[in-house]
């Protein structure tokens, strides 16, 4: 079946340093998709969505890029503070007006800030 | 605003045991609702979801219930709860025709 993954489940970055997540999709009729950060023992919090009529869009120091020829989506966060480290997780689905219950979500990367 | 309150935070309870998780929604008019669980080191699964007063779709065929009594209230519920139900559930909100869903704290269970 369809399904929404990520490269890399950890990823270790400087403090100051950009950091990119990366997320693959596989439902090429997907053409809407999220990025969540959920911080230890919290609930996943909204951070920037893009529709697949663009291929960037960006937010206060996060961009989000989409390559639809190879269905990839990236989170970039520049200069990375000690409150970015989360679990940081893609969601795709489509844009039809049908809800949340459409939305298939990946399982996430850990990003860790070291000082 | 719109804010999305769920409680508790954790809860131990042991095997056979009944269970009601409750989460509300304030600042908007008949959103969707939705529960799900998450466990560690795979994706959100979504167990039910509700477009309005009584009205519930189940996801997956499990040993919980959800009931939807008022239009911004959202409750999961079990009459005898089993181990393989521990875990961390969040409800989830989204408006009426749109797509993203905005999650609440959530309740970490573990059944004992």
């Amino acid at each position: 079946g369809e399904s929404v993954g990520l490269h890399l489940p950890t990823l270790s970055v400087q403090e100051g340093d950009n950091s990119i997540i990366n997320c693959a999709y596989s439902n090429s009729a997907s053409d809407y998709f999220i990025w969540y950060k959920q911080e230890s023992g919290k609930g996943p919090q909204f951070i920037i969505d893009i529709r697949s009529n663009m291929d960037k869009r960006q937010g206060q120091r996060v961009t989000v890029l989409l390559n639809k020829t190879v269905k990839h989506l990236s989170l970039q966060i520049a200069a990375t503070q000690p409150g970015d480290s989360a679990v940081y997780f893609c969601a795709e689905g489509p844009i039809s007006g049908g809800g949340a219950d459409g939305l298939t979500f990946g399982k996430g990367t850990h990003l860790i800030i070291q000082p | 605003s719109q804010t999305i309150h769920q409680w508790p935070a954790t809860l131990v309870q042991p095997v056979g045991s009944p269970l009601s998780l409750e989460c509300t929604v304030e600042g908007t008019s008949n959103p969707n609702l939705y529960w799900y669980r998450q466990a560690a080191g795979r994706g959100l699964q979504l167990l039910f979801y509700s477009v309005g007063i009584g009205q519930i779709s189940s996801e997956v065929p499990q040993n919980l219930s959800a009931s939807r009594p008022q239009d911004r209230q959202f409750i999961l519920s079990s009459k005898k709860l089993l181990l393989s139900d521990s875990g961390f559930y969040l409800c989830a909100w989204s408006s009426w025709g749109g797509t993203e869903a905005f999650f609440g704290q959530g309740t970490r269970l573990t059944v004992v």
